[in-house]
């Protein structure tokens, strides 16, 4: 059973770049999760969707963050333009139905210069 | 003050040592809970997941949830070097909670 996939691992990229984190949740799970994770601040929730619809945003930083779920079985988190203070490690997370516990992927490490 | 508090660490204990790993919560509408382990450059994987209060055990593993002191635990007996690692607790209110609310995490050392 594949877990959830991210890709890519790593990327590192200047300041003002656009970014795109992509993941794959696992097959049959309704609702996907992106978070960010830095020393400073844990794991925060940036947006989820349920049935690829997106149900709360209120995590997302600022307006040059934005995530899309085109289909049950693919999500992008895109960062545009990036900034220093946006590298962090970006894990997706999947859920197979309410009141399930998630499962995560292992991340894409984020290095903005 | 934070929704759910979880000592930092490090905690360093010798092989073989029983671990106890702690929580504490402020929210009372939190009715799930769980654990997660996490490996340097991986993402967190669940170990134990429970609803209600009392003792949920998995092998070496014992997920401990006592509702009314809002305090949950996990145990780790035979603690081995293999468990070093950062524990998260997670915890969500019941239908309709979506979002997981985290600790921030407890690193643990195993030394051989």
């Amino acid at each position: 059973d594949a877990g959830v996939i991210q890709s890519p691992r790593h990327e590192v990229t200047e300041m003002g770049q656009e970014v795109t984190l992509r993941c794959k949740p696992i097959s049959g799970h309704n609702s996907l999760f992106w978070y960010r994770q830095t020393m400073m601040r844990g794991l925060e929730l940036l947006i989820y969707f349920n049935n690829n619809v997106p149900i709360d945003d209120s995590g997302m930083p600022e307006d040059r963050f934005s995530a899309k779920m085109p289909n049950a079985s693919f999500s992008t988190l895109k960062i545009q333009p990036s900034e220093p203070r946006d590298s962090a490690v970006y894990f997706c997370a999947s859920r197979p139905q309410d009141n399930q516990p998630q499962h995560f992927g292992d991340g894409t490490r984020l290095s903005i210069l | 003050q934070k929704e759910v508090e979880q000592d930092p660490g490090p905690l360093s204990v010798p092989e073989g040592a029983i671990v106890s790993l702690n929580c504490t919560y402020s929210n009372s509408a939190f009715q799930y809970f769980m654990w997660y382990r996490q490996y340097s450059r991986k993402g967190p994987e669940l170990l134990m997941y429970t609803y209600s209060s009392g003792n949920k055990e998995d092998g070496r593993f014992t997920a401990q949830v006592d509702k009314s002191s809002k305090y949950i635990s996990l145990f780790i007996r035979d603690s081995q070097p293999s468990d070093s690692a950062t524990y998260l607790c997670a915890m969500t209110p019941p239908r309709g909670g979506n979002m997981l609310t985290f600790g921030g995490g407890t690193r643990l050392m195993v030394k051989p």
